[in-house]
């Protein structure tokens, strides 16, 4: 079946630009997850969210990023007025929550690799 | 404390050898554990979860040390295919967010 589809697969945009990428999560799955990854770094998270739950956006590092999830399905995660900093890969994850106290595997998108000039 | 930490390595070890990693986490209540294995700019894929139980797939088996909260990976017969990085994965414990820890790299040589 379809897995996690991540667009665009790259942008390369200027400094001061917005950005948005968006993450299609595998169907039924009601957890989604956007981390980012610096070459050579390991995964920073950045924003989760749980079916109706509010996010938890305790790893966005700027008021310069934001998320949204639409429907409970797709999301969008936009960066405004980017920075060199920004570069790097964004990816997606999600999950399925099957309740109580545990938690399924995430299933990762093949990540949107961003390019600041 | 970190809430999971990982020896990032990199472990060197010959065609063939046992090598083991662990991942300390912070939170007892947790109750999910995975380990991923991430190649070069790649996208991170499941390579087993971990059980109360432990459990064995092929030449990798997992553990989970409750009292000491550490999970293990074990690999047998490494083979140069296996060189990547292990990325240990732990929910906190309310069914909320899955946290990575950072890697642990693995170099496979002959």
């Amino acid at each position: 079946g379809a897995g996690v589809s991540q667009s665009p697969s790259n942008k390369v945009t200027e400094k001061g630009k917005d950005v948005e990428l968006r993450c299609d999560p595998i169907s039924g799955h009601t957890a989604l997850y956007w981390y980012r990854q610096s070459l050579g770094q390991g995964l920073e998270f950045l924003i989760y969210f749980q079916g109706n739950s509010a996010p938890d956006k305790s790893g966005l590092p700027s008021d310069r990023f934001s998320a949204e999830r639409t429907g409970g399905s797709v999301s969008t995660l936009t960066i405004q007025r980017t920075q060199q900093e920004d570069s790097a890969v964004y990816l997606c994850a999600s999950s399925l929550h099957l309740g109580g106290n545990s938690n399924q595997p995430q299933h990762f998108g093949d990540g949107t690799r961003l390019s600041i000039l | 404390r970190k809430e999971v930490e990982q020896d990032p390595g990199p472990f060197n070890v010959p065609e063939g050898a046992t090598v083991a990693f662990n991942c300390t986490y912070s939170n007892s209540a947790s109750q999910s554990f995975f380990w991923y294995r991430q190649d070069c700019r790649k996208e991170p894929k499941l390579l087993m979860s971990v059980y109360s139980s432990g459990n064995e797939d092929g030449r990798f088996t997992a553990q989970l040390n409750r009292a000491s909260q550490y999970i293990s990976l074990l690999i047998r017969d490494s083979k140069l295919s296996d060189s990547a990085t292990y990325l240990c994965v732990v929910n906190r414990g309310t069914a909320s967010k899955l946290t990575f820890g950072t890697g642990t790299r693995l170099q496979v040589t002959l």
